[in-house]
């Protein structure tokens, strides 16, 4: 099973500073990473598919990059509503497995 | 828009078996494969599974010889079962839609294992 491990485990934040995420998997799964976040009580929110490809709906201060085993989710001045907890996904190897959430505060 | 609404049970005991199922609307079965994923209470997203409209399955090992999933075309439906419950089984359980990362889900439901 590809285990991701993601960093850090919590961030305090202040609105519009740049955020950023790190997702690292356990072996190589090219680009096949994806970002969500996630509201209190909320459904998981598709943020970057592919480790850098956007969604459309998706404010354009989130970005990704990363290849390989490395991946960052960046937030360009954050903002209030950006407060939740963020995962990464590997769609590479069965099973499908989800990094531990980084809990994003502000 | 596609919308994923997602029913079952929601209180069962040990041993039983938890039901769920997940219609989609706004969009068809073909060309998806079909998740589900559970978040035990504070705690991280789990996959458990996913199905292709054509009944092709993928399962987490960790639950494989529990789970089983369905899908019905004709009601443009997807359907989890897992058998023999325990109370580590409690979580919210969510449905989502793959054509690559998730990009749709269902409202999520909690199911509760308690004695």
């Amino acid at each position: 099973e590809i285990v991701l491990t993601q960093s850090p485990d919590f961030q305090s934040v202040t609105p519009k500073e740049k955020v950023t995420i790190t997702c690292r998997a356990s072996q190589d799964i090219a680009t096949r990473l994806h970002w969500y976040h996630q509201k209190p009580g909320q459904s998981p929110k598709l943020l970057i598919k592919y480790a850098s490809q956007s969604i459309p709906g998706v404010p354009s201060r989130f970005s990704g990059s990363g290849s390989g085993t490395e991946f960052t989710l960046t937030i360009n001045g954050l903002e209030a509503e950006d407060a939740a907890t963020y995962y990464c996904h590997q769609t590479s190897l069965g099973p499908l497995t989800f990094g531990g959430g980084t809990k994003v505060e502000i | 828009q596609v919308q994923l609404q997602l029913w079952g049970a929601g209180l069962l005991k040990p041993s039983e078996t938890l039901s769920l199922s997940c219609a989609v609307y706004g969009g068809s079965l073909t060309g998806y494969y079909w998740n589900w994923i559970r978040q035990s209470p504070g705690k991280g997203l789990e996959w458990i599974g996913e199905i292709s409209q054509s009944g092709s399955t993928n399962y987490n090992p960790s639950l494989k010889s529990r789970v089983t999933m369905s899908v019905d075309r004709s009601k443009n439906q997807f359907s989890l079962n897992l058998s023999s419950v325990t109370v580590a089984d409690t979580a919210v359980y969510f449905c989502a839609r793959r054509p690559d990362g998730l990009d749709f889900w269902g409202q999520g439901k909690t199911v509760t294992v308690s004695s």
